[in-house]
């Protein structure tokens, strides 16, 4: 079945420090991919999406990037605040009609 | 465009009792989705419902149990509580088919304590 493989965390930064968070699939065909960040007390908020390969998606300074050949879709973005301290979820959507949740990296941005 | 809202945002329930939770969609999406998600466990998949179908379903036991309505609100049911089943209950609705099935936005959730 589909699966969603996501870097363990926490991942603790510093303010303006690079970001990559990791995260790998296997999928059946040609699944959508998408990057969710959850704030302390809060639902799930969709971050950024991609449909199909090579495709960017970005939103707030975040990108990722749809490798087939690597099966891929890392979370990146240049300079992280304070304000960015959340639970990032990896997640693929399209086969068996379902979406499939990475386990979640916490990511803590000190000043 | 109102967003998915879940209620009650906050339970308490004693060991053995039943429980059921509501969501309302994001209009115009026919797919909700329920999901549990405790320190311990993370986030895991209930099922799903479709144009008032269960079409996926997770590891649960039978305990659990949904169902959606002709306007796409679902509710969710748990039946004899146990002390684990304290967790925040998450419901995403998304439009189900076409382009976009799979965008899936989350509600603010439920949080049950069981006691």
């Amino acid at each position: 079945g589909d699966s969603v493989t996501q870097m363990e965390g926490p991942v603790t930064l510093s303010e303006e420090a690079f970001l990559t968070i990791n995260c790998t699939y296997t999928a059946t065909g040609y699944p959508s991919l998408f990057w969710y960040v959850q704030y302390p007390g809060e639902g799930l908020q969709l971050l950024l999406k991609a449909t199909k390969a090579d495709d960017k998606g970005s939103n707030k300074g975040f990108e990722a990037t749809y490798r087939k050949e690597t099966t891929s879709f890392h979370l990146e973005k240049g300079s992280v605040q304070v304000s960015d301290s959340a639970v990032y979820f990896c997640a693929l959507g399209g086969g068996y009609q379902k979406v499939t949740f990475g386990t979640g990296t916490k990511l803590q941005v000190i000043p | 465009k109102a967003g998915v809202t879940q209620t009650p945002r906050y339970l308490i329930k004693t060991r053995g009792q039943q429980v059921t939770l509501s969501c309302s969609p994001i209009s115009g999406h026919r797919s909700v989705s329920w999901y549990q998600q405790t320190p311990g466990q993370g986030l895991q998949f209930l099922f799903e419902y479709f144009s008032e179908t269960q079409r996926n379903k997770g590891n649960f036991p039978g305990r659990f149990s949904g169902r959606q309505f002709s306007n796409s609100r679902s509710e969710m049911n748990v039946s004899t509580l146990e002390l684990g089943d304290s967790a925040l209950y998450l419901c995403a609705s998304s439009l189900g088919a076409g382009q976009g099935a799979y965008e899936q936005y989350f509600g603010p959730g439920t949080r049950l304590t069981v006691t």
